[in-house]
């Protein structure tokens, strides 16, 4: 198994560029989850998924958006990028029902000038 | 309003010797505990966790310790190696109110192990 991919690993965009970052799980997990970490900080959850057809938004959902139309893939979509969405981005995924770990991919870093 | 705190935010220790990583929250809806370690360029990856009902859980070298009443958790790792030198994260979730597994992330304590 691949576990949580992620695609870009690396990009640079200019203000007001969109983009979609790219998240796939081979692992048939349900729950699916959007982080941000920017430096010195903690992960905060932007949009989260527990199903295919099923998002929510999480602590951080503004300037982002989300969809899910299979139980593999969870893109998030940055419209009309801002300096302040220069962040590293995780993606990451969890079991259905009692099991709490979530497992993360390796990350986009992203930085918008 | 920060609901995890790790309020060093860096620790250094000498191989061999026991680290101590600790970890306060605030909101007592949390009864899921659980701490990663972080790599730089990499993905967090799940290191160990602790249910509310127990105030112990050990997995090799690497021991999580809660506290309920203090609202506190700590990560003790004995002995140190070198390769523990990471940032971990402290989390926490609430299994009640509709949470659907989310967590709550502390800002991380980078470890470094000198050998």
């Amino acid at each position: 198994n691949a576990g949580v991919t992620q695609t870009p690993k690396f990009r640079i965009l200019k203000i007001g560029q969109s983009m979609t970052l790219q998240c796939t799980q081979d692992m048939n997990h349900n729950y699916m989850y959007w982080y941000r970490q920017d430096p010195g900080m903690g992960l905060k959850l932007i949009y989260y998924s527990v199903g295919a057809g099923i998002t929510d938004k999480g602590e951080v959902p503004n300037g982002y958006n989300v969809s899910r139309s299979t139980t593999e893939d969870f893109p998030l979509r940055l419209e009309l990028a801002a300096p302040s969405q220069t962040s590293v981005y995780f993606c990451a995924s969890k079991y259905s029902g009692g099991f709490w770990e979530q497992y993360f991919g390796p990350g986009t870093r992203l930085t918008v000038t | 309003d920060q609901q995890v705190k790790q309020n060093s935010p860096s620790l250094s220790v000498q191989e061999g010797r026991i680290s101590i990583l600790n970890c306060d929250y605030t909101n007592s809806m949390f009864d899921y505990f659980l701490w990663y370690k972080k790599y730089p360029a990499e993905g967090p990856t799940f290191l160990i966790s602790i249910s509310s009902i127990k105030d112990k859980n050990e997995d090799g070298r690497f021991t999580v310790f809660l506290n309920k009443s203090a609202k506190h958790l700590s990560l003790h790792i004995v002995p140190s190696q070198p390769g523990d030198s990471a940032v971990y994260f402290c989390a926490a979730s609430a299994s009640s109110g509709g949470s659907n597994y989310k967590l709550t992330f502390g800002k991380g304590t980078l470890l470094t192990v000198n050998p």
